[in-house]
């Protein structure tokens, strides 16, 4: 079956690292999803990776992708207060169909 | 200019009430999702249309019944609203399925609250 797990609560300081990781369990998956939600607002698309990566790097954030492992993960670099906020990490089989969703990471960053 | 738009913002209506939440999206996009975000914060999809027709349907009651007049559109109507259907709800869309990349935009989301 399809399922995907994240530790629920990150806290680090800012300027930090933070690293937020997701396990999933259908190997057939051929995109994983990094979401990001604000208090009281909608899902924002951070970025994505295909299956066949095994890193992508947008700016301040890096996506490793271990396809053995099913291990996903999100590094953010230079951590900001406007970093706090939900994570979600989610895949789909293929574009179009349904993103099945992780429980989310709380991320809190302390100044 | 609101990519996925969604009315109303806020909801509370009692239990036994009817209710529908509209979805509107601009983006010219094919295919639209109701997405269901409990108090935990646990998203899980609930449907999926793709150019007017449904091509996913989850295990929700019978009670929700999604509609799209057309593809721009994807409103849901709950009837008998329970206490338990109390929850954000979320609309989305992307492009034609097959796609590579394909992203879907998220709504700012429906708070439903049923009392």
């Amino acid at each position: 079956g399809e399922d995907v797990e994240q530790s629920l609560f990150l806290s680090v300081r800012e300027g930090d690292s933070s690293v937020i990781n997701c396990t999933y369990t259908d190997s057939s998956s051929t995109y994983l999803y990094w979401y990001k939600q604000e208090p009281g607002a909608g899902l924002q698309l951070l970025t994505y990776i295909f299956s066949n990566m095994d890193m992508k790097q947008d700016q301040r954030l890096t996506v490793l992708l271990n396809k053995k492992d099913k291990h996903l993960s999100l590094r953010i670099a230079d951590t900001q207060t406007g970093d706090s906020a939900i994570y979600f990490c989610a895949e789909s089989m293929r574009a179009g169909t349904a993103l099945i969703f992780g429980k989310g990471t709380t991320l809190s960053v302390s100044s | 200019d609101t990519a996925v738009s969604q009315t109303p913002k806020y909801l509370v209506t009692q239990m036994g009430n009817d209710k529908s939440i509209k979805c509107e999206q601009n983006l010219g996009h094919d295919t639209m999702y109701w997405y269901k975000q409990d108090s935990k914060k646990f998203l899980k999809i609930m449907f999926s249309y793709n150019n007017k027709e449904l091509i996913i349907n989850e295990t929700v009651p019978n009670r929700f019944s999604p509609k799209s007049p057309d593809k721009a559109h994807l409103n849901l109507h709950i009837n008998s609203l329970e206490l338990g259907d109390s929850a954000v709800y979320f609309c989305a869309s992307s492009q034609a399925p097959g796609l590579a990349g394909d992203e879907q935009y998220f709504g700012p989301g429906t708070r439903l609250t049923v009392t």
